[in-house]
């Protein structure tokens, strides 16, 4: 299957400070990056959905302005969390999925990166 | 929006069991993805579905499209230890490009 890697895998941080977590897509192109959040014992909850060169698209209730992220080449996303507080804590998920060489729809996961904030 | 039960929500086997578990959604799939989910990592694609009634397998898993759109099942057969792991569904619609996840289903095998 297709590789996604994610970095940092792990990040404490001071509150108040902006984390930079990093997705490529190492051995496909993604035409669509997605980010997500995961709470322990919950489900993946979708943040964003990016293409590459288009702004990103939020879902409700999440602030584009708190959780920017950039999708600047066809392997590359970012996710900032800007000004984190104890409450952003979470594991950040995202994943990529092309438009051409696998069926549409399939979405390959990064590793994850587990965020605490102090 | 849709929504998409998975059941169970865990299961405690001993080894060598077989193991099925599903998924229903209010909404038409038209695509059905089966991901494990070890702690600490991220989802790993197990089984992709794209067509309605497909069976698809991969080693000892085997998984379901519904004749319905709406449905879609997993099944391990002679489960080992590192089947251990949380088990989601997540479905497609017809339009769009976001998946919909199911709660997930905590497996645990004892040896």
């Amino acid at each position: 299957g297709a590789v996604v890697s994610q970095h940092p895998s792990r990040v404490i941080c001071k509150s108040g400070t902006s984390v930079k977590i990093e997705c490529r897509s190492l051995d496909f192109q993604a035409t669509t990056m997605f980010w997500y959040r995961q709470f322990p014992k919950q489900s993946l909850m979708l943040m964003a959905t990016s293409n590459e060169g288009s702004k990103a698209t939020y879902e409700q209730g999440v602030e584009k302005d708190k959780f920017l992220i950039n999708h600047a080449s066809l392997t590359l996303s970012t996710l900032t969390v800007t000004s984190a507080h104890p409450e952003d804590s979470s594991f950040y998920i995202c994943s990529g999925a092309s438009s051409g060489g696998f069926p549409q729809g399939t979405q390959y996961f990064g590793p994850g990166t587990r965020l605490t904030v102090l | 929006g849709q929504q998409l039960n998975q059941s169970p929500q865990s299961m405690f086997i001993q080894e060598g069991e077989d193991v099925s578990m599903n998924c229903t959604s209010s909404s038409i799939f038209n695509t059905w993805l089966w991901y494990k989910q070890d702690p600490g990592e991220g989802p790993v694609l197990l089984i992709a579905l794209y067509k309605a009634g497909e069976l698809t397998s991969n080693g000892r898993l085997t998984a379901q499209f519904g004749i319905t759109r709406k449905d879609s099942f997993l099944n391990i057969s002679a489960s080992i230890p590192s089947d251990v792991g949380i088990y989601f569904c997540a479905g497609r619609e017809t339009s769009g490009s976001r998946l919909t996840f199911g709660e997930g289903t905590q497996l645990t095998v004892n040896p």
